[in-house]
């Protein structure tokens, strides 16, 4: 199993540009999830899916888009980039919630952004 | 509204020492899981622990312990004998209620742990 996988590993965009970070897990599972990270602050949730066809804001969701169309892909969009986008974004799945409780996430390698 | 405090923004010892990193929640909510991750200087996040609520006992896995204390809303991680590979930032999490099925974590801000031979 490859895990969960994002593309690119870094992206340079200058502002006003668009672009899709890409996720991908072979685990089945049904929850998936975009954060961000900035220095000081922590991981953030953008949105979050918890099935194909399902999906829900997060903390921090102004000037991003999600889809779910299948289980194994939830493609983050950045629709009009600004330089407070610039971060480092990490996608993560988990199976759903079982008798005991929310299980571990499962983050992908994160993809580094520069947005100038 | 719930949050994850982690006081310490870096720590330093020497290899060999005894590290405690701090974690303080809040929530509202009587059924909560608490979170501790990894990352390291490569940059990926390395699960460590998952405790719920109704669950107060210690946990010891090899060199790791937690010290989870509902009285005072805090989920502590202490590193025994502290190695150099231990080095890294260290991140405690909160999960929210049944929005989301309870998958949606709240991270603290991290403490940066670095060890020196």
């Amino acid at each position: 199993n490859a895990g969960v996988t994002q593309t690119p590993k870094f992206q340079v965009l200058k502002t006003g540009q668009s672009m899709t970070l890409q996720c991908a897990q072979d685990m089945n599972h049904e929850y998936m999830s975009w954060y961000r990270q900035d220095p000081g602050m922590g991981l953030r949730l953008i949105h979050y899916s918890v099935g194909a066809g399902i999906t829900d804001q997060g903390e921090v969701p102004n000037g991003y888009n999600v889809s779910r169309s299948t289980t194994e892909d939830f493609p983050l969009r950045l629709l009009s980039a600004a330089p407070s986008q610039t971060s480092v974004y990490f996608c993560a799945s988990s199976s759903t919630l079982g008798a005991g409780g929310p299980n571990e996430q499962f983050f992908g390698p994160g993809t580094r952004l520069t947005v100038l | 509204a719930q949050k994850v405090t982690q006081a310490q923004t870096e720590i330093s010892v020497v290899e060999k020492e005894d590290v405690t990193l701090d974690c303080v929640y809040e929530t509202r909510d009587t059924t909560y899981y608490l979170f501790w991750y990894k990352q390291p200087p490569s940059g990926e996040l390395v699960f460590l622990i998952r405790r719920n609520s109704f669950d107060e006992q210690n946990e010891i896995s090899g060199r790791y312990s937690w010290n989870f204390q509902k009285s005072t809303s805090s989920f502590n991680f202490t590193i025994t004998a502290s190695q150099v590979v231990d080095s890294a930032v260290y991140f405690c999490a909160l999960s929210e209620g049944i929005s989301g099925g309870y998958n949606k974590l709240i991270f603290g801000a991290g403490t940066r742990l670095a060890v020196h031979p």
